[in-house]
């Protein structure tokens, strides 16, 4: 089946520096990658979706700025969480498409980020 | 080796009647269990969840059973809608140690006329 790879599992840094987190597709093109950021009680926020090739589309409240997304492969999208500070810390979870009307969606197994 | 096991890739149901969606889990530690529904082209949203100190959650058309003896859980839809073709994706947790969501790979639902 298909699978997602996302990389580091977990990075502790210090508050002002930059993260970056990847997800990668790795038996298949993703159109379309979703980022995730998990909340206390495991739920699920949206944080973007990037289609590749192009900008991506933030949901409302998620600053652009802050988390940079770029999606510049069929294979490969990348997460910075610039300046990060302690209030950033979370799991960041993404997914992958590989488009069409089928609707699949494949789950990477998060990145653990800690900010001291 | 999957955590979180949705052991059937697709099923169809006719529309009134009722959709049992499956998982299992082999992590013991789990203690929170999530439904997630994904339409096409979007991202997927949350639908009911159940901590494991009960074996039943209720919430509409949607139920969710829990049976930690068995590690397994299921989603109950009754009446099944039209709306309800979509694919749902179990998820599993251990909120003590804080950990991350564990995903299933999805069960496409579609419900029949």
């Amino acid at each position: 089946g298909a699978v997602v790879s996302q990389h580091p599992s977990w990075v502790i840094c210090k508050s002002g520096t930059s993260v970056k987190i990847e997800c990668r597709s790795l038996d298949f093109q993703a159109t379309t990658m979703f980022w995730y950021r998990q909340f206390p009680k495991q739920s699920l926020m949206l944080m973007a979706t990037s289609n590749e090739g192009s900008k991506a589309t933030y949901e409302q409240g998620v600053e652009k700025d802050k988390f940079l997304i770029n999606h510049a492969s069929l294979t490969l999208s990348t997460l910075t969480v610039t300046s990060a500070h302690p209030e950033d810390s979370s799991f960041y979870i993404c997914s992958a498409s590989g488009g069409g009307a089928t609707g699949e969606l494949f789950f990477g197994e998060g990145s653990r980020l800690t900010v001291l | 080796d999957q955590q979180v096991k949705q052991n059937s890739p697709s099923l169809s149901v006719q529309e009134g009647r009722i959709s049992i969606l499956n998982c299992d889990y082999t992590n013991s530690m789990f203690d929170y269990f999530l439904w997630y529904k994904k339409y096409p082209a979007e991202g997927p949203t949350f639908l009911i969840s159940i901590s494991s100190i009960k074996d039943k959650n209720e919430d509409g058309r949607f139920t969710v059973f829990l049976n930690k003896s068995a590690k397994h859980l299921s989603l109950h839809i009754v009446p099944s809608q039209p709306g309800d073709s979509a694919v749902y994706f179990c998820a599993a947790s251990s909120m003590n140690r804080d950990d991350k969501i564990i995903f299933g790979k999805g069960t496409r639902l579609h419900i029949l006329p």
